[in-house]
């Protein structure tokens, strides 16, 4: 479900280390999900997806791990830049394919 | 290629005003559309969702509403504002069962 009423957690990594954000879904039912990246006074970006017959997906730098059992997700990031510093949102889409709810977010600080 | 329109990109408004928000998009048909609401320092609260010319579903109680007059056009509104409704607005697109993108959001500050 949203948890759009909480303080962003917060994750700070050294230049160069691999930074790892978890989430958490509610919906079993949801068969898509999606990574997003937001940085300040602008809309969120799309980084990876991964659909729910797939427990692992890697593009340039990141890696999406899935699983369903317990419901989590995870972006791994290699060799974290400062570019990276941003704020980091999961989204579920439901079965239908229609809503599309996003999870907390974590705010990511990567330190020179 | 496909893109996505949303104005103002900033807008301060009176207690009890009306709001009319905008988001087009271009370059596709038929889109899932989106509206969200972003406060400070906080995740994204999905307001309403259209999934065709004239149906809105609606996922908050509160005093906005949505409508979607043509294909690839979303208006979010208010008759009256509250200073609750103060936040970063957000309208994105999405293909059916595929990710969606965000418009540059509209800051709107209600004093």
């Amino acid at each position: 479900g949203e948890s759009v009423g909480l303080h962003l957690p917060t994750l700070s990594v050294q230049e160069g280390d691999n930074s790892i954000i978890n989430c958490a879904y509610s919906n079993s039912a949801s068969d898509y999900f999606i990574w997003y990246k937001q940085e300040s006074g602008k809309g969120p970006q799309f980084i990876i997806d991964i659909r729910s017959n797939m427990d692992k997906r890697q593009g340039q730098r990141v890696t999406v791990l899935l699983n369903k059992t317990v419901k989590h997700l995870s972006l791994q990031i290699a060799a974290t830049q400062p570019g990276d510093s941003a704020v980091y949102f999961c989204a579920e889409r439901g079965g239908d394919n229609n809503d599309m709810r996003f999870g907390a977010g974590t705010r990511l600080t990567v330190k020179p | 290629s496909q893109t996505i329109h949303q104005w103002p990109a900033t807008l301060v408004q009176p207690v009890g005003s009306p709001l009319s928000l905008e988001c087009t998009v271009e370059g596709t048909s038929n889109p899932n559309l989106y509206w969200y609401r972003q406060a400070a320092g906080r995740g994204l609260q999905l307001l309403f969702y259209s999934v065709g010319i004239g149906q809105i579903s609606s996922e908050v109680p509160q005093n906005l509403s949505a409508s979607r007059p043509q294909d690839r056009q979303f208006i979010l509104s208010s008759k009256k504002l509250l200073l609750s409704d103060s936040g970063f607005y957000l309208c994105a697109w999405a293909d059916r069962g595929r990710k969606a993108f965000f418009g540059q959001g509209t800051r709107l500050t209600v004093v």
